[in-house]
């Protein structure tokens, strides 16, 4: 089973941040958090990845709370090609759950 | 660099019928990951290989699912007989290293959708 809790779908308006939770109150010290997405009828794609700090690519922010027991991904500017499927995965080998279905709206 | 590569994109057979599905991993790539993923949810590991080897199959059904790997490169997973629950897209992952050298990427391909009637 998923150790992770996300809401099934979030709304989004074009342009702006994208703030996707989810909960991992079991994570144990040494378990990464992962966040991957998934576009309709293509494979799973990483965007990042953290353990206590908060990250930055050029996807996304990730920010951890310092009990490491929630995170939020962020996708400062969303657009239309960000709606997808986003998992939020704390285990190595990664064990998805159904993830929250984002959707941008024009 | 070219990703990973998955054949057939599509496949429609019949319950009892055996298919097979074919997945050639980023170059260099030493681990390699067969999921399912059935409608409405998230993929589930069902093999990972590390080289030619198996490292976690404990989620593969055995008595009609087998995966091979002989030259460390390209992966087969077959189906045989093949039953009505078995229709999900097949997703096939490579990593670099593998687990135990740590967190790393996996990268998917785009998968093959596989509906048993």
């Amino acid at each position: 089973d998923a150790k992770t809790t996300q809401p099934p779908s979030m709304d989004c308006a074009e342009g702006r941040a994208a703030n996707l939770p989810c909960n991992h109150s079991t994570i144990s010290g040494n378990e990464y958090v992962y966040w991957y997405r998934q576009i309709h009828s293509q494979g799973p794609q990483y965007i990042i990845h953290g353990l206590k700090n908060n990250e930055t690519n050029e996807m996304a922010s990730l920010i951890i709370t310092e009990d490491r027991k929630s995170s939020t991904l962020i996708l400062p500017h969303a657009t239309l090609r960000d709606t997808a499927v986003y998992y939020c995965i704390v285990e190595e080998k990664l064990t998805f759950g159904t993830g929250t279905r984002l959707t941008i709206i024009p | 660099e070219a990703g990973v590569a998955q054949s057939p994109r599509y496949k429609i057979i019949e319950k009892r019928q055996s298919v097979a599905f074919w997945c050639n991993p980023i170059s260099g790539h030493a681990t390699l990951y067969w999921y399912q993923q059935i409608l409405g949810q998230g993929p589930k590991l069902l093999i990972q290989f590390q080289n030619n080897g198996v490292v976690d199959d404990s989620q593969l059904p055995k008595d009609r699912f087998s995966a091979e790997r002989l030259k460390g490169v390209d992966s087969t997973l077959k189906i045989q007989p093949a039953k009505l629950e078995d229709s999900a897209v097949y997703l096939c992952a490579s990593s670099l290293f593998g687990t135990s050298e740590g967190w790393e990427t996996q990268y998917f391909g785009p998968g093959t959708r596989l509906l048993v009637l």
